[in-house]
């Protein structure tokens, strides 16, 4: 199965911040990795497909990147609804999920 | 506006079979394009996909739960199923129900998921 490592598990950012989150497969899955946001008591929302497409109505602020093993999440102006769990998932063989990253008020 | 609901028990015992419903609404199941998933998420932890399953009836599993999971389809309920068997605590998680677009695809409908817990 492939193994899928976010870091970090948690940061502390401020409002306006860039913030950069990463996952890694345990083999290479080309572009087939999808970003996820969660907020507490609320099913994931969908917000990047295949690595670096936006999903329609998310903010621009958010942005893919990546392929093969390593890609990033980058979110260029931190805004107050975006403090949440952020969550990776392949979608090119069994599907799993990172670990998750919690975003939190600094 | 494609919805999802899951419905069940919320409470099951230890070694039972533990059995969950997602109807689709605003939508048909049978829309060759989709693949229909169970994913759960323990409390205070990540996200676990369990399997999905075509409209024709054709599944795939996640191995580490294989053994014990079963998904069916209603297509003219506009359904899919869920069954999980000899339960335990560890099963204790919110179950979600979940669209995927395509083969390789996202996510990109969720239910709002059911707390299911295993206790005597």
């Amino acid at each position: 199965d492939i193994q899928m490592t976010q870091s970090p598990s948690s940061l502390s950012a401020s409002v306006g911040d860039r913030v950069t989150i990463t996952c890694r497969a345990s083999q290479s899955i080309s572009s087939y990795l999808n970003w996820y946001q969660q907020k507490p008591g609320k099913a994931p929302k969908l917000l990047i497909y295949a690595a670096s497409s936006l999903q329609s109505g998310v903010p621009s602020r958010f942005s893919g990147s990546g392929s093969g093993t390593d890609f990033t999440l980058t979110i260029s102006s931190l805004q107050p609804e975006d403090f949440a769990t952020y969550y990776c998932q392949q979608s090119y063989s069994t599907r799993a999920f990172g670990g998750g990253t919690k975003v939190e008020i600094k | 506006q494609v919805q999802l609901q899951e419905s069940g028990p919320g409470l099951v015992k230890p070694s039972q079979t533990l059995s969950l419903t997602c109807t689709v609404s605003g939508g048909s199941i049978s829309s060759g394009d989709y693949y229909w998933s169970w994913i759960r998420q323990p409390p205070g932890k990540g996200l676990e996909w369990i399997g999905y399953i075509y409209y024709s009836g054709s599944t795939y599993y996640n191995p580490s739960l294989k053994s014990r999971v079963t998904i069916s389809v209603d297509t003219s309920k506009n359904q899919f199923s869920l069954k999980l068997s000899s339960v335990t605590a560890a099963d204790t998680a919110v179950y979600y129900c979940a669209r995927e677009r395509a083969i390789g695809d996202a996510f990109d409908i969720w239910g709002q998921g059911t707390m299911v817990t295993v206790s005597s």
